[in-house]
């Protein structure tokens, strides 16, 4: 059975502090990564990983995969309080052409002014 | 605008009722999911349907059905069989090829009094 795991399960930070956020992964036929901010409703999409070691951008979040330890870490750099969410980690890694996503339990990210 | 959407935002409903949740989406995307969040849990799917008069079980598909008759249309509905079906409930979206990430709808809270 695909298993995702997300640690920490919460995290408290102070307004400017750097978080990352981990996401570990155990799947057959790995396919991508992906990285979604939840903030009351619906997840919004951040990023997607398919290499090893390339670095993703945007702003102050970055995010990198290791398929050779089969992780992903989030980095959130001089925190704010719009950054407060659920963060969730999902794996595609589709049986055959399915493109069904795994998700974990989602780290909740509280940043206090 | 394109985008998913569901309705109603809440729902409330006296067990052993059936229930029908809407999701509707303007994006044109073959591939269309319906996942559970509970609290402190991440999302589990339940159904998924990548085209038109067909759909798969995801991981909790019990006490739950779907149809798919329309491509811009996905409804679930929670029958009296499903055995806890208070839970946030979200609607996603798909171009239905590998690498493409799931777009979200606002989601559907349904508490079963």
């Amino acid at each position: 059975e695909d298993k995702v795991v997300q640690s920490p399960l919460s995290l408290v930070v102070h307004e400017g502090d750097t978080v990352t956020l981990n996401c570990s992964y155990e799947v057959t036929n790995f396919r991508s990564l992906l990285w979604y901010k939840q903030e009351k409703k619906a997840p919004t999409f951040l990023f997607m990983l398919t290499s090893s070691g390339i670095e993703k951008k945007s702003g102050r979040l970055s995010s990198i995969l290791d398929k050779k330890e089969l992780f992903s870490i989030l980095n959130i750099t001089a925190t704010q309080t719009g950054d407060s969410a659920v963060y969730l980690c999902a794996v595609e890694a589709p049986p055959f052409a399915d493109e069904k996503l795994t998700f974990g339990t989602g780290t909740r990210l509280t940043i206090i002014p | 605008d394109g985008g998913i959407t569901q309705s109603p935002k809440y729902l409330f409903r006296k067990e052993g009722q059936n229930v029908t949740l809407s999701c509707e989406q303007n994006l044109n995307h073959d591939a269309m999911y319906w996942y559970r969040q509970d609290p402190g849990q991440g999302l589990r799917l339940i159904y998924y349907s990548q085209i038109v008069n067909d759909f798969q079980k995801g991981d909790i598909a019990e006490g739950y059905s779907v149809s798919r008759e329309k491509k811009e249309s996905f409804p679930l509905t929670v029958t009296s069989a499903q055995k806890n079906p208070t839970a946030f409930y979200l609607c996603a979206s798909s171009i239905g090829s590998p690498l493409n990430e799931q777009f979200f709808g606002p989601g559907t809270r349904l508490t079963v009094l």
